[in-house]
């Protein structure tokens, strides 16, 4: 069974810091990992996914990920926070068995960005 | 736009009612899920379509129940609603080819 686990519901940093949220997974399989971004009352948008190839992923909004087999990681991160990241954030692996492409997620990561 | 329609946006309804909600597409797709997304938690699955037959479910009871229809639309049903069903509903497309889901912007629904 796969699953997602991410570390700290509440990260905080300033305007211009390292960004750094935290995501663990588990799989029996080679993992599918997701990450997306929710703002207030809004739906789920796809920052990045790694599937295979290149374990350094790039997405939108100058955030990266990268896939550590070896620590089963995939933390998303952005070298300068603004004020337009705050928003809560979402690791996911795809489910495997059955016919389902599900996504599991994690229970999340609320940024904010101080001034 | 993410091109994925969910309507209504907001709903409430009483504790014993039916729901419908809808969701629909602009362009091609196969697969369709919901989930559901209490407050303050990830969302979770509550099953998958895939050319109009159900091929996947999360651990929710018979008493949620979908369609999803040729032209791109989709519904979800839940019969007998209770406070707990109080969440946001999310619409995801998995468009032919591709290893992302496209979100649409929810359905918060309020049972009382």
């Amino acid at each position: 069974a796969q699953s997602v686990t991410q570390l700290g519901s509440h990260v905080s940093v300033s305007e211009g810091a390292l960004v750094l949220l935290r995501c663990n997974y588990s799989s029996s399989v080679p993992p599918y990992l997701f990450w997306y971004v929710q703002y207030p009352n809004q739906g789920l948008q796809l920052l990045l996914k790694y599937t295979t190839g290149a374990t350094l992923v790039k997405g939108i909004n100058g955030f990266e990920a990268e896939f550590k087999k070896s620590e089963t990681s995939f933390h998303l991160t952005k070298p300068s926070a603004h004020m337009s990241d705050a928003a809560e954030y979402f690791c996911a692996v795809r489910g495997y068995g059955g016919a389902t492409n599900k996504l599991i997620f994690g229970t999340g990561t609320l940024l904010a960005v101080q001034p | 736009e993410t091109g994925v329609t969910q309507s209504p946006t907001h709903l409430i309804k009483t504790r014993g009612q039916q729901v419908t909600l809808r969701c629909s597409s602009q362009s091609g797709h196969n697969t369709v899920s919901w989930y559901q997304q209490a407050l303050g938690q990830g969302p979770q699955f509550i099953f998958q379509y895939y050319r109009e037959e159900e091929n996947g479910r999360g651990n929710f009871p018979p008493r949620f129940s979908g369609l999803q229809f040729p032209n791109y639309s989709s519904e979800l049903n839940v019969n007998a609603l209770e406070l707990d069903d109080s969440a946001l509903y999310l619409c995801a497309i998995l468009r032919q080819g591709g290893n992302g889901y496209t979100f649409g912007s929810g359905t918060r629904l309020t049972v009382v």
